[in-house]
């Protein structure tokens, strides 16, 4: 069946900490990869996405994630990250068609001041 | 506002009423997809419209459920019966997908039902 896992549901991290979410999927075919970003109050924003090519992308905000193929995974991170990134993050996978996304339970970053 | 809108914000409605919500896509997007979005969990593939064609719907789709996009434009999600199970946030997003490539999804703010 198709999935995507994200690992953990909340994170604390204090300002200038740096992030890594995990993101595992289960899909046949060649995919395209995302993720997506809800700030509080607001609606989801796509922070960045792979189709092909360079394994490793770079999105808004100093946001990156790295594709690994063998490993099924494509976390996130951020070397460094500020009180605006506060929100809910999801990693999310669809087919080269881009017909139905799937996407994780999401994961709830708290970054204190 | 060249955004996905979606209308309305919030709904309130008792067990049994029907409810229609709206979606108005970017207009250059020619997908159109719903989804619903309950609390701790991702958002959750509904349906998809290519134009003005249905081309997939979800087992979550039950036959209460319907959707449509006439002419291509806005589209409109109705459920018939409501349910206490129905509460949830309705996702609407457009993408533009052109000779195959596919550029992601912008999101509307969503629709807030709640069935009492």
């Amino acid at each position: 069946a198709q999935s995507v896992s994200q690992h953990n549901h909340h994170v604390i991290l204090s300002e200038a900490a740096s992030l890594e979410l995990g993101c595992n999927y289960s899909y046949g075919g060649t995919v395209n990869l995302f993720w997506y970003v809800q700030y509080p109050g607001q609606h989801l924003q796509l922070l960045l996405k792979y189709f092909s090519g360079d394994p490793l992308v770079k999105g808004i905000k100093g946001f990156e994630a790295e594709f690994i193929k063998s490993k099924f995974s494509f976390n996130l991170r951020k070397p460094s990250v500020q009180w605006s990134d506060t929100a809910e993050y999801f990693c999310a996978v669809t087919n080269t068609g881009g017909f139905k996304t799937i996407f994780g339970a999401g994961t709830r970053l708290f970054v204190k001041a | 506002d060249t955004g996905v809108s979606q209308d309305p914000r919030h709904k309130i409605t008792k067990r049994g009423q029907n409810v229609t919500f709206r979606c108005d896509p970017i207009s250059e997007h020619n997908r159109l997809y719903w989804y619903r979005q309950t609390l701790g969990q991702g958002p959750e593939f509904l349906t998809y419209f290519q134009n003005e064609a249905q081309l997939e719907k979800s087992r979550l789709l039950s036959d209460r459920f319907s959707a449509e996009r006439p002419k291509g434009s806005f589209s409109t999600l109705e459920i018939q019966r409501t349910e206490q199970g129905d509460s949830a946030m309705y996702l609407c997003a457009s993408s533009l997908v052109l000779q195959g490539n596919y550029y992601g999804y912008t999101f509307g703010s969503g629709t807030r039902l709640t069935v009492v």
